[in-house]
Order: structure tokens, then sequence, then C-alpha cells
């Protein structure tokens, strides 16, 4: 029981490369978030998604991108990488709105821009 | 716009209760939930209050009041393992968000 799956669990990319993180679920959830979680911070919602070819901005949107395309699956795209997007990378799945049911999270992704 | 506020850090002894309060200030407010995350770990969740009152799950209990814009955490007879940290979480936008305050560490001792 795979729950959700992230990929790569590590990455060290430089400024201005482009990668795209991958996030899967395997509990036929409709919602699904991107956050990411910088010390002191918290986690900040990026982007995310109330179904199959939806996706909204979240509190910090700026330098990514998301698609769904299919409902397993969750993308996020850095086009041109920057120093300040070093940080841990969340994934997670609901099956219902806002915090109603449980989310479930990935085991993260850590990137650096060097 | 959206904010949670709780506090940074809190101690206690092994055995103790302490209790994690969470202000929120959000539109279209869709409850309040509470989350764990060990470090390096993934966040789990640990309760949700949808409504005004207090639930219960094990040691574990959580309040919220819609009208005063508050919530806590109350953890009781704590162990060692119970050090992490804990996140208030609102569904945000009708619940078609769930947005995070910047969380709170907890360390038990002995």
């Amino acid at each position: 029981n795979a729950g959700v799956t992230q990929t790569p669990k590590f990455r060290v990319l430089k400024t201005g490369q482009s990668m795209t993180l991958l996030c899967a679920q395997d509990m036929n959830h409709e919602y699904m978030y991107w956050y990411r979680q910088d010390p002191g911070m918290g986690l900040r919602l990026i982007h995310y998604s109330v179904g199959e070819g939806t996706t909204a901005k979240g509190e910090v949107p700026d330098g990514y991108n998301v698609s769904r395309l299919k409902k397993q699956n969750f993308l996020l795209g850095l086009e041109s990488a920057a120093p300040s997007q070093t940080s841990v990378y969340f994934c997670a799945s609901s099956r219902d709105r806002g915090g109603s049911t449980e989310a479930f999270f990935g085991q993260g992704t850590r990137l650096t821009v060097v | 716009g959206q904010s949670l506020e709780q506090p940074s850090e809190v101690t206690a002894v092994e055995g103790a209760i302490v209790q994690i309060n969470c202000t929120y200030q959000t539109s279209g407010f869709y409850g309040l939930s509470w989350y764990q995350q060990h470090d390096g770990g993934a966040p789990t969740f640990l309760s949700y209050n949808g409504l005004d009152g207090l639930e219960e799950t094990g040691r574990f209990s959580s309040f919220l009041s819609r009208s005063d814009s508050y919530g806590y955490l109350l953890l009781q007879e704590l162990q060692m393992k119970d050090s992490a940290s804990y996140f208030c979480a609102v569904g945000h936008q009708a619940g078609t968000a769930l947005i995070f305050g910047k969380g709170t560490t907890l360390s038990v001792s002995s």
C-alpha cells in the first residue's frame, strides 16, 4: 500500500536549470497539494488541485507550474531554478476538501539549488 | 488573506499535559486540523474539528471555537516520542486549499 510517492527524494540543481517533481497517489483522492517547507516557515502551499485537469495557485506560486493530467499524478515544475527555491517539497492528497478528511503526505523531496 | 498563529516552541516533562493554541484568520473557513511531524519526516494527521467543541482521540484532544477563531491541541500523559513539531491547518477558500501554521516545536524531557 504505497499511499503518496514522491520522485525524486533528493536533487541538486544548478541555477537556471529546470526540473519536474512527480507526485503519485494510489488512493483515488480528488485533492492534491504541493507544499514547500523551510526552517521556521512551516508548510507553505504552492499549488493545489481539486480534481483531474484542475489546478489553482496557493500562497507561494511564483516560479512554479503544475499539471494534473491524470487523477493519480500531480507534477510540480521549476522552469528556471533559483537558490531561493532550495527547500523540502511535500506533496499531499486527500479524499475530501480542506482537511475535513486526513491528508496523506509523501516523504518529501529535498532540493538544493546552487 | 489568511493567517494562523501558534507558539513557536513549547517544553514539558514526561507525564505532563501541554496545550498548543492556534488562532486563525481566513476566508471561507472549513475546519481546523492538526498534524504532527517528526524531524525530517512527513507530516501525519492527528485530528479535525469542523464544529465547535472538543474531539478526543486517545491521549490527544482538539478543541475549536469558531466564534473566537481559536483552537487548541491538548496532549496528555506526555511521552518522549511526542517530541515533534505540531501544525494547525485550516481549510481555506471553502475548503479547497489546506493552509498550515508555522508550527510549534514540542520538546519533552524526562
